[in-house]
């Protein structure tokens, strides 16, 4: 059973630019969730995608916006970079119904 | 509005010694309940869940929880901490929307000595 993965593992951008990152779901899992979590914090809910579709938001402005495919992979995007978007970026699959996550490694975003 | 409160931010505990790390969550329906431990540089690992029945679970790595519905706590206890259980822990709520998103505590980090 493959677990949950991401890529890229680490990147660098400056303030205004954009990203992409991605997330290939565990085996057999339909849903994926996005988390951020900033330096000496616990993660934050982005957003939550099901059947290629938005299905739960947290308090993120819309310039974080995401992607799932057919496959249930997923990617999340962000437009217009802030020093404040530099985090650690989790994803995490489960299936739809089931309220157990399991996450991925992260991809360390850092934001100059 | 939902939030979970870990009210240690970092504990010490001498290797073999018992342990009990804090959580207290609110949520006005009934909860779900996470622990998480994080590596340095690591993704989460689920330690152990509370859903429903018996408040008192067992999880991986010899770790347990209580979950008291009283006193809005579930506490993580392990009796005998290993120096590699030195790590970030995290207890969640599992909050319905139209999914269920984890909401997280701030966590505590467990330094372990010998």
């Amino acid at each position: 059973e493959t677990g949950v993965t991401q890529s890229p593992t680490h990147l660098i951008k400056t303030r205004g630019q954009q990203v992409t990152l991605r997330c290939s779901s565990q085996s057999g899992h339909n849903t994926v969730s996005w988390y951020q979590q900033a330096l000496g914090q616990g993660p934050q809910f982005i957003f939550q995608y099901y059947r290629e579709e938005e299905n739960g938001r947290g308090n993120f402005p819309p310039r974080f916006s995401g992607l799932q495919f057919p496959n249930y992979s997923s990617e999340l995007n962000v437009n217009a970079l802030e020093l404040d978007d530099s985090a650690l970026y989790l994803c995490a699959s489960s299936l739809q119904g089931n309220n157990e996550q399991f996450f991925g490694p992260g991809t360390r975003l850092t934001v100059l | 509005a939902q939030s979970v409160t870990q009210p240690d931010i970092h504990i010490t505990v001498s290797e073999g010694a018992s342990l009990e790390l804090r959580c207290n969550y609110s949520y006005g329906a009934t909860p779900y309940l996470f622990w998480y431990v994080q590596s340095p540089g690591q993704g989460l690992q689920l330690l152990l869940k509370y859903f429903s029945g018996d408040t008192l679970v067992q999880g991986i790595k010899g770790f347990e929880a209580e979950f008291k519905r009283s006193q809005s706590s579930f506490n993580l206890r392990k009796p005998s901490v290993h120096w590699s259980d030195a790590a970030e822990y995290f207890c969640a709520v599992g909050v319905k929307q139209a999914g269920t998103a984890l909401i997280f505590g701030k966590g505590t980090t467990l330094s372990v000595s010998s």
